[in-house]
Order: structure tokens, then sequence, then C-alpha cells
């Protein structure tokens, strides 16, 4: 079956430290992969999306990056955080337009 | 673009009680319509969705919703909530565009509070 992790669960950076934040799908080929975020008070915003290795999508201009270096993986990065930047970061993975799965996501506090 | 609107942010309401959550999207073509749900500490989980056919689905845990195309809306109920139903209940949108791997359009989210 198919699965997906990501983690850390929870991370406390200082602003402007850099940013990591790992996505992985098991048990498929070639997924739609997604970063979304959650901002207190605003719900969830696609940031990212890919439909294969190398392919970035971006619908929101930011202080983020996003890189797909495998099949797989899907990394969610900045160089310089922000305060702003705070936010519950979700993962999803998606074979066609009818189902999406979401990973447990990632709380990010900046200090 | 699409774009979709929760029309309440907090809702209280006691066991027992009906729930009604509106959900109205803005799209002019085909759209796939989904809601989820978030319990306290949990992953989002997909409550019910809409593809075409019927439009009136039935989701997990007794939930239901209507796509009435002509309002362009997809309003969750649920005839009698439990307190185990306490979580935050989210309406997504996909709409058929371009290659078609777009990702979800998701409202701000309705916060529902279930008094015992």
């Amino acid at each position: 079956s198919q699965t997906i992790h990501q983690w850390p669960a929870t991370l406390v950076q200082p602003v402007g430290s850099p940013l990591s934040l790992e996505c992985t799908v098991e048990g498929t080929s070639n997924p739609n992969l997604y970063w979304y975020r959650q901002a207190a008070g605003r719900g969830l915003q696609l940031l990212f999306y890919s439909v294969g290795i190398g392919q970035i999508s971006s619908e929101v201009p930011q202080n983020l990056s996003a890189s797909r270096p495998q099949d797989r993986q899907f990394i969610l990065s900045s160089k310089k955080l922000l305060l702003s930047d705070s936010g519950f970061y979700l993962c999803a993975w998606s074979a066609d337009l009818y189902g999406y799965t979401f990973g447990s996501g990632t709380r990010l506090t900046v200090v | 673009a699409q774009s979709v609107s929760q029309h309440n942010h907090h809702v209280i309401l006691s066991e027992a009680a009906s729930l009604e959550l509106g959900c109205n999207y803005s799209y002019g073509g085909t759209v796939n319509l989904f809601w989820y749900v978030q319990y306290p500490g949990q992953h989002l989980q997909l409550l019910l969705k809409y593809f075409s056919g019927d439009p009136l689905v039935k989701g997990i845990k007794g939930f239901e919703a209507e796509f009435i195309k002509s309002k362009f809306s997809f309003n969750l109920r649920k005839p009698s909530v439990q307190w185990s139903d306490t979580a935050e209940y989210f309406c997504a949108v996909n709409a058929y565009s371009g290659g078609g791997a777009d990702g979800l359009t998701f409202g701000k989210g309705t916060h529902l509070i279930i008094q015992p």
C-alpha cells in the first residue's frame, strides 16, 4: 500500500536560519507531489507541486523553494527563514485528480 | 483560477444537533469536490468526494454532502453530531485545467466544536 512520510513533526528555527523539510512516498511510481502551508486562520494554501523529477511549479511567490531530486522525494527549503514562514506544512501525493493523500505535517515555528 | 469559500469559520453545537457547513466555489468548468477533516493532532482525512453522478454523496462517519451545480455549492451535512466530531473541516476543489495536476484549492476551514 502507499504511504507518505514527512519529517520532522515539529521544528523551531531562528529567523535567518535555513530550512529543509523532507517528504517521501512509498508504494507508488511517478506520483504528483504537493507542498501546502496552513497558516493560523488562513486555511491551506498550495505552495508547490511537481509532476516529475526536477519539475517544480510554484503557486505563490515566497521565501521558499522546492526540489524533487528523486521520483518519490519532495523537499521544501529556505535559505533564510522569516517570521512569516511559521505555519503547518503538509506534503501530499496524488496519482490523478481523484484522490490525495496527506502526510502528518510539520509544525514550523520561526522565532 | 478557482477559489473556495467556507461561510463559517467557527461553529459551536450541542451533541445531537444537526450540522450544515457551507461551501461555495468559483470556477466555470468541471470540478471535483472534496471535504476533508482534521481531528486535533491528526492527519487530514478525506470525508467524502464528488466527481460525477448522484449529487448527494455519502461519506464516512455519517456525513453527506450535496453538490448543487447552479449554486456552485457543496454543503456538508450530518443529522446528529457527536462530541467526537470536534475538528477542523475543509472544503476543497480540483478543477480540470491544463495537465490536471494542479492540486487542490482549499477553503479557509471551519472549526467545529461539539459541546457535550
